[in-house]
């Protein structure tokens, strides 16, 4: 079982819809969760960072984090074409040193006008 | 911001050159990380270091091995380069804040091409 699972996608929504991506870990005990946004050919940008259970709101972005489910998920709201990308889950697994993050795979997602 | 500045976007190499990839930060970050990124494959850990010299391997250091002589720099080193090393190299740094663990800030990326 992969560490990071991400939904596997591609994820297509029209201008102006939720996208909704989702990260599921395997240690109960992990406890920092960060989004990252790729463009194709670029490098991975941050674009959120959350550590307690609940929801943090970012302008569009809102980041939601269920531990006992171990589960991690990004809503776009408003998705505009300019979001199309690849989304990486990255989790500082539970024992883990010096700042290591497991990324998921990436999931990519398309908005079309 | 954080800046993390790799010395090369493009960088074709023959196989057997031996191949420095340098990354500078430039916000006193304890943590700095070297990865490839190949289609498929997803971000693969190469090293890490923690200190100035210590380093870590991580999950594919077969190949590669690193120096980091001061806290800002950590340089990445193909011994011995070999077409299969052709891939998107990315470094990051993350500071030391405790816990929770801080995010990590990456680089542009360094698309190195062997021949």
């Amino acid at each position: 079982q992969k560490e990071v699972e991400q939904n596997s996608g591609p994820l297509s929504v029209p201008e102006g819809a939720i996208a909704s991506l989702n990260c599921t870990y395997s240690d109960r005990g992990s406890q920092s969760f960060f989004w990252y946004r790729q463009y194709s050919g670029k490098s991975p940008e941050l674009i959120m960072s959350i550590y307690s259970n609940g929801d943090k709101e970012d302008g569009r972005f809102t980041a939601q984090l269920n531990k006992a489910s171990q589960y991690v998920s990004l809503l776009i709201r408003d998705s505009q074409p300019s979001d199309s990308a690849t989304y990486l889950c990255a989790v500082n697994l539970w024992g883990t040193s010096y700042g290591k993050l497991t990324f998921g795979q990436g999931t990519i997602l398309t908005v079309h006008p | 911001d954080v800046k993390v500045t790799q010395s090369s976007r493009y960088l074709v190499k023959r196989t057997g050159e031996k191949v420095f990839l340098e990354c500078v930060q430039d916000m006193d970050h304890e943590n700095m990380f070297w990865y490839r990124q190949d289609p498929g494959l997803g971000l693969r850990l190469i090293y890490f270091s923690y200190d100035v010299k210590m380093k870590e391997k991580g999950d594919i250091p077969e190949g590669y091995s690193v120096s980091r002589e001061k806290k800002e720099r950590f340089s990445l080193i193909l011994e011995s380069a070999s077409t299969n090393q052709t891939s998107m190299y990315l470094c990051a740094s993350s500071l030391v804040r405790g816990t929770p663990n801080q995010p990590q800030h990456f680089g542009d990326g360094t698309r190195l091409s062997i021949l």
